[in-house]
């Protein structure tokens, strides 16, 4: 089974805070993706990456950033951690992009005080 | 453009009662179609999918069919249970484009 795992079920910041959630996938999957959930918005796609190095702009990717320096590793940042960040995270891992399913990890709940 | 659309929750079902939640989308092309499971506090888990029209995607007594001619994959379930009380998302994937679109997600109450 291919499993996703994200570091931290639940995170508390401070406002202003740089913030790191990590993700690691263990199937050799070529493409990860982070989305935040919020109620009433549903999934939004923050940023994905197709390769290691390589990354793509989602449709909320302001106040974050990725890392994709291994490929089982994916890492979104939150470079000043905002109150309207908080949020639960998601990231996803596929292999290809042709007919497969996103394998999701089990959630950050984050929380900006 | 893509997108998907699926029916308002929440739902609230008595135990053995027909589930359906209805699903409609937008795409250019041939899209793969998805439904998801969200329960409370987890992550998404794959519930089916289908890759071309016709084609039905089935899972734990869940069935949808990709319907090219009304662009739907509505969710049935002949007889529901307490522990399929959960959030349900239904998503597509261009078949050329790196991207999953998701419904909003109906919550199903048993």
């Amino acid at each position: 089974d291919v499993k996703v795992t994200q570091s931290s079920r639940y995170l508390v910041k401070r406002t202003g805070e740089k913030v790191f959630l990590e993700c690691v996938q263990d199937m050799d999957h070529e493409n990860m993706f982070w989305y935040r959930q919020d109620p009433g918005l549903g999934l939004r796609l923050i940023y994905f990456s197709y390769d290691v190095k390589m990354k793509e702009k989602g449709d909320i990717p302001e106040g974050y950033s990725v890392s994709r320096e291994k490929k089982e590793r994916f890492s979104l940042i939150l470079e000043s951690a905002s109150t309207n960040q908080t949020s639960m995270y998601l990231c996803a891992s596929r292999e290809g992009f042709r007919n497969t399913e996103a394998f999701f990890g089990q959630g950050t709940r984050l929380t900006v005080v | 453009g893509n997108s998907v659309t699926q029916m308002e929750g929440p739902v609230t079902l008595s135990e053995e009662a027909f589930l359906t939640i209805n699903c409609t989308y937008t795409a250019t092309g041939y899209p793969s179609l998805f439904w998801y499971v969200q329960y409370p506090g987890e992550g998404l888990q794959l519930l089916l999918k289908a890759t071309k029209a016709d084609d039905k995607g089935s899972n734990k007594g869940f069935e949808a069919t990709y319907r090219k001619e009304t662009t739907s994959f509505h969710l049935e379930k002949g007889s529901v249970q307490v522990s399929d009380s959960a959030v349900y998302f239904c998503a597509l994937s261009p078949y050329n484009f790196n991207k999953f679109y998701f419904g909003s997600g109906t919550k199903l109450n048993v």
